[in-house]
């Protein structure tokens, strides 16, 4: 299985202030497609998750550019260019390029000072 | 829109079976992977398994034998059936739509199963 390792376990941000996130795979996420699949998901207390960011760095529909997603292979990043009081939270990446199974990060814990 | 309702909380014994159900609306069902994603208290996301556009399952090696996932296309539902309950099954139960390469992007509002004697 690939295993999905996400650092630092929690951030506390300044508001206005930027972020990151790093997520690092056991494997390469390289697909045979050309492809990378490694999404990123925000979930806020009592809610689901949501996602935000798929095959790398791509948003999703009504995701303010203020979040972005890079890497490749084995390391990716989330980027949080300033932080908003909604940005509160957990972020998990996700892999679907090796399956099963489909596998998550433990998560970063985003705390907004 | 995408909308995933799943059923209600439940409160089973160590031992017994739940079911939980998805009924999905605004896309057409037999099109995406639809996944059961598992989060206990205050823990990280797990996926269960999942069932395939076609219709076949493919279950995560931790939950073999004791989990079933089926779907009734007549009323675009997802069922997640899991059996021999213990305490450390007691999570929060979501079901997830996903496109072919992608795999999880809408999430339902998620189904607490309380495993409790």
């Amino acid at each position: 299985d690939v295993v999905m390792t996400q650092s630092p376990l929690s951030l506390s941000v300044t508001l206005g202030q930027p972020a990151s996130i790093s997520c690092r795979s056991s494997q390469s996420l390289l697909y045979s497609d050309g492809n990378t699949y490694l999404n990123w998901y925000h979930q806020r207390p009592g809610q689901p998750p949501r996602r935000l960011i798929y095959r790398v760095s791509n948003r999703d529909s009504g995701v303010p550019d203020r979040f972005s997603g890079s890497g490749s292979g084995t390391d990716f990043t989330l980027k949080i260019s300033w932080v908003e009081a909604e940005d509160a939270g957990v972020y998990y990446c996700m892999q679907a390029t090796q399956f099963p199974p489909l596998t998550f990060g433990g998560g970063t814990k985003v705390e907004i000072k | 829109q995408v909308q995933l309702v799943q059923s209600g909380a439940e409160v089973k014994k160590p031992g017994a079976s739940v079911k939980v159900s998805c009924k999905a609306s605004g896309y057409t069902f037999t099109g995406y992977y639809m996944s059961w994603v598992r989060q206990a208290p205050g823990q990280g996301l797990e996926w269960m398994g999942w069932v395939h556009p076609n219709g076949d399952t493919t279950y995560a090696q931790n939950f073999q034998g004791r989990v079933t996932m089926t779907r009734d296309t007549s009323i675009n539902t997802l069922y997640m059936d899991l059996s021999r309950l213990t305490s450390d099954d007691t999570a929060m139960y979501y079901c997830t739509r996903g496109e072919t390469g992608d795999k999880i992007d809408y999430w339902g509002q998620g189904t607490l199963v309380t495993v409790s004697s």
